[in-house]
This record gives structure tokens, sequence and C-alpha cells, in this order.
């Protein structure tokens, strides 16, 4: 089973440091997305895809976050000069079709913590 | 602002007993409303989807409800098992705004 796949599981850097994820979505599914969420909370929506297109942005995703999506297959999430408030799960989900019939597929998630 | 509340207290039943989890929404009118389930260091699991014109759709064991005028979903585990406890997302979507948005969710926990 060829599922979301999310790399590291499991990050611990210094504040300011600079920090990359990687997402590979399900192969033939068109749409991707970043979700960030804390311990409590529900995934919250940091930015999305169609194909290599961003077409979605966050008003929360501070110019220190950066995504990518080249081709229109893996993406990556930056976050530059972390501060202690990225401490966080990051989610990347995928999905096929839109509207009401769209599902999200989620990887595991990377655990970043910032100390 | 566009606010998604579900109970934030976690939900204790009795094996065999019906669980019921609710999502209550304001300043919203959402397309289509989504349930996952989500276990400790997991990402989120679709669940069941249901649209603005249903009010109700059933799959096995689960069922949800939507009312549009109460701004409510309902949520519903019959049977349930010590395998169903989990935190539960509810997810809403417009065909407006591409991305869901979550609930903080509600953790089940099932006692044999």
């Amino acid at each position: 089973d060829t599922g979301v796949s999310q790399n590291p599981r499991h990050k611990i850097t210094k504040r300011g440091q600079n920090v990359t994820f990687r997402c590979d979505p399900i192969s033939e599914h068109n749409r991707l997305y970043w979700y960030r969420q804390t311990l409590g909370q529900g995934p919250e929506f940091l930015t999305y895809f169609q194909n290599e297109a961003q077409l979605e942005k966050s008003r929360l995703l501070s110019d220190r976050f950066s995504a990518e999506r080249p081709k229109g297959s893996f993406s990556t999430l930056e976050i530059q000069r972390t501060e202690q408030g990225d401490s966080a799960m990051y989610l990347c989900a995928s999905s096929l079709g839109q509207g009401p019939n769209e599902k999200l597929f989620f990887g595991s998630g990377t655990q970043l913590s910032v100390l | 602002s566009q606010k998604i509340e579900q109970n934030s207290e976690a939900l204790n039943i009795q094996e065999g007993k019906t669980a019921t989890l609710t999502c209550n929404y304001t300043n919203y009118s959402p397309a289509y409303l989504q349930w996952y389930r989500q276990d400790p260091g997991r990402g989120p699991v679709f669940l069941l989807l249901i649209r603005e014109n249903e009010k109700e759709k059933r799959k096995e064991r689960l069922k949800v409800t939507f009312d549009t005028t109460l701004k409510q979903s309902l949520f519903h585990i019959t049977a349930s098992q010590p395998a169903d406890s989990a935190t539960y997302l509810c997810a809403l979507g417009d065909t407006g705004r591409r991305a869901l948005t979550f609930g903080s969710g509600t953790r089940l926990q099932v006692q044999p």
C-alpha cells in the first residue's frame, strides 16, 4: 500500500535553524495539502497545490514558510529561522477529485520540536 | 469569524453503547461536512462525508446527520468497541474555499 509518506517522522532543531520536510503523495493524486496540528487542536490549513501550482496559502503562513511541489509530484515545506512557536505536527495530505467528493488521505506527519 | 466547535472533553462510554459526537459551527455555510478518525501519532483517516442537501448517511456502524438549520452535525457509533477509541474530527468544506476546515476533535474512550 503506497499511502502518503512523510519524512522525517521527527525533527528536533534549535531556534533560528532552517528545517525542510518532504511529502510523497499517493501517485495518482493531483492535489496536495499541508496542515499543522498542535496538541489538542485540529489540523490547521497552511497551503495547497494542484499539480505543481500553489493555489492557496493561509494568512497564518508567515514569510518564513515556503512550500514547493516541483513537477507536481513530491512536495517540500521549508521553515526558515525556526521559532519555538513552530513546534507542531506538520501533516501532508493528498487527494483526487474536488468539492464534496474530495477525501483527504493524510500521512503520519512530521513532529517538529524547536528548542 | 468562522468557528467549528467540538466537545473538548473526552467522551467515555461502555462497550456496546452508542457514542454520539457533536460538531457545531457558526458564521459558515458549508456545502459538505466530513468526519475523520485520528489515532495518537497518526494522521487523520477519512470516515464519512455528507452534503448539505442530505440529512443522514450511514456506513456500517457509523451514522452521521447534518442539520443546516441548527448548524450541527451528529456522529454516531453504534455497538461501540474498545477499538473505536480515538479522536474524531469534523471538517467543513465549501465550493468556494478549497481547503477543509477542521474542528479541534473529540476524544472517545470506549471501556471494555
